[in-house]
This record gives C-alpha cells, sequence and structure tokens, in this order.
C-alpha cells in the first residue's frame, strides 16, 4: 500500500496569511491529483500534475510536484474563508485508482 | 454537462442486511471508481470498473462487491453489513483507465449500520 502523509494535519490562520500543506511518500507516482472537500460533499478536484518538478498556479494556489515524484506541495497566498476545507493529495502508480493522503484541515479565520 | 450522480444521498441500514449504492458517471466516462471514507482510514479505494469489466481491486473483504452496466452506471453491494462499514462511500468516473486522468468525485452516499 502506498503511504501518502500530508502535514500539517490541522492548520488554523488568519485571513490573508500564507499556507503551505505537505505531501510525502517513499513511493513513487506517475501522477498526483489534489483536492478539496466540504463537509457532506465529494472532494473538487483542484489539479493533477504528472512531470518531476512541475509546477502549476491556479490564482492564489500555486502545486508543486517534487523532481522524483514521492512528494508535493500546495502553497496557498493570502487565504480567504473560502478555502476553508479539508485538502486532500491523491497519488496514482499507473492505474486509475487512487491513493490518498491522511489530509489537511484548513480553516481561515476571518 | 451533469456531473456524478449517486443515489441514495443517505441510507440507514441493520447489521446484518445487505445494501446497494448507485452511480451514474459523467456523460461519456466509461471509468467508475469506489472509495469508502472514515474518520479513522480516511479515503481507502474499494474497486474500479472500466467496460463493465473489474480493473483494479481493493484490500476490502468480499462482502464489497461492485459491477458497472453497458451504460457506465455503476452499482456497489455490500453484504452482511457490520457496524464498521458506516462511513461515507464515494463514486468518482473518469474518461478513461490509465493514470493522469482526471477524477470526479460525486456528494457520496452517507450509510448508517445500526
Amino acid at each position: 500500500t502506498q503511504l501518502l502523509e500530508q502535514s500539517p494535519q490541522f492548520l488554523s490562520i488568519q485571513e490573508g496569511e500564507n499556507l503551505t500543506v505537505y505531501c510525502n511518500s517513499s513511493s513513487v507516482f506517475s501522477s498526483l491529483q489534489w483536492y478539496r472537500q466540504e463537509p457532506g460533499e465529494g472532494p473538487v478536484l483542484l489539479v493533477t500534475v504528472v512531470t518531476g518538478g512541475e509546477v502549476k498556479k491556479l490564482k492564489r494556489l500555486t502545486f508543486q510536484f517534487g523532481d522524483a515524484r514521492k512528494d508535493s506541495s500546495l502553497h496557498i497566498t493570502a487565504a480567504q474563508p473560502g478555502d476553508t476545507g479539508l485538502y486532500l493529495c491523491a497519488g496514482q502508480t499507473g492505474a486509475n485508482n487512487l491513493f490518498f493522503g491522511t489530509g489537511t484541515r484548513l480553516t481561515v479565520i476571518p | 454537462k451533469a456531473g456524478v450522480t449517486q443515489t441514495p444521498r443517505y441510507l440507514i441500514k441493520t447489521r446484518g442486511q445487505q445494501v446497494t449504492l448507485s452511480c451514474s458517471p459523467i456523460s461519456g466516462h466509461r471509468s467508475v471508481s469506489w472509495y469508502q471514507q472514515t474518520p479513522g482510514q480516511g479515503l481507502q479505494f474499494l474497486f474500479e470498473y472500466f467496460s463493465e469489466t473489474q480493473r483494479n481491486k481493493g484490500n476490502f473483504p468480499g462482502r464489497f462487491s461492485g459491477r458497472q452496466f453497458s451504460n457506465s452506471r455503476s452499482e456497489m453491494n455490500v453484504s452482511t453489513l457490520e457496524l464498521g462499514d458506516s462511513a461515507l462511500y464515494l463514486c468518482a468516473s473518469s474518461s478513461g483507465s490509465r493514470s493522469g486522468n482526471a477524477a470526479f468525485f460525486g456528494q457520496g452516499t452517507r450509510l448508517t449500520v445500526v
């Protein structure tokens, strides 16, 4: 089983602050996806990264895939209350199934 | 384009009963995967179907089974329910069966076993 550890597990910050969430594994992944999940809902895809060293930016969110394709990070600039949710990384190893990380619960306080 | 639809949204069952959950993928998507989400174990892969064939299977007991129909709709069945089967069951659809294809999730079915 491929394990993906996310840190921190919980994060509570003030609106306007920056934050970084980390996703680490000892396994190599062919692709990695980031999701955000709100209570009672399914995860919503934010981004897919497939190339080692790849960096993708979506407005205030920056995603990076490690050179060795074993780790990833999500950086949020100037966090807003709407960013509150459970952030999940998920890796794929060639097949279609996703190995999900342990999750980071983010709360942005207005 | 309509998203992934899961029915029912909520379900309460008694230990020992069986349950069937349904998932309609995004139109044109041929891959459907099922996941179980619990507070203790997080999101865990159950199985994936592509073109009516089970392609991958997670580490769950045989009480968990599924199938996919020719229109790509999928059902998941759990027999002899146990209290520990209480969870949010999520279905995800994607266009292909290879790594890198984006997976789109439904809202889930919240199953409570009493």
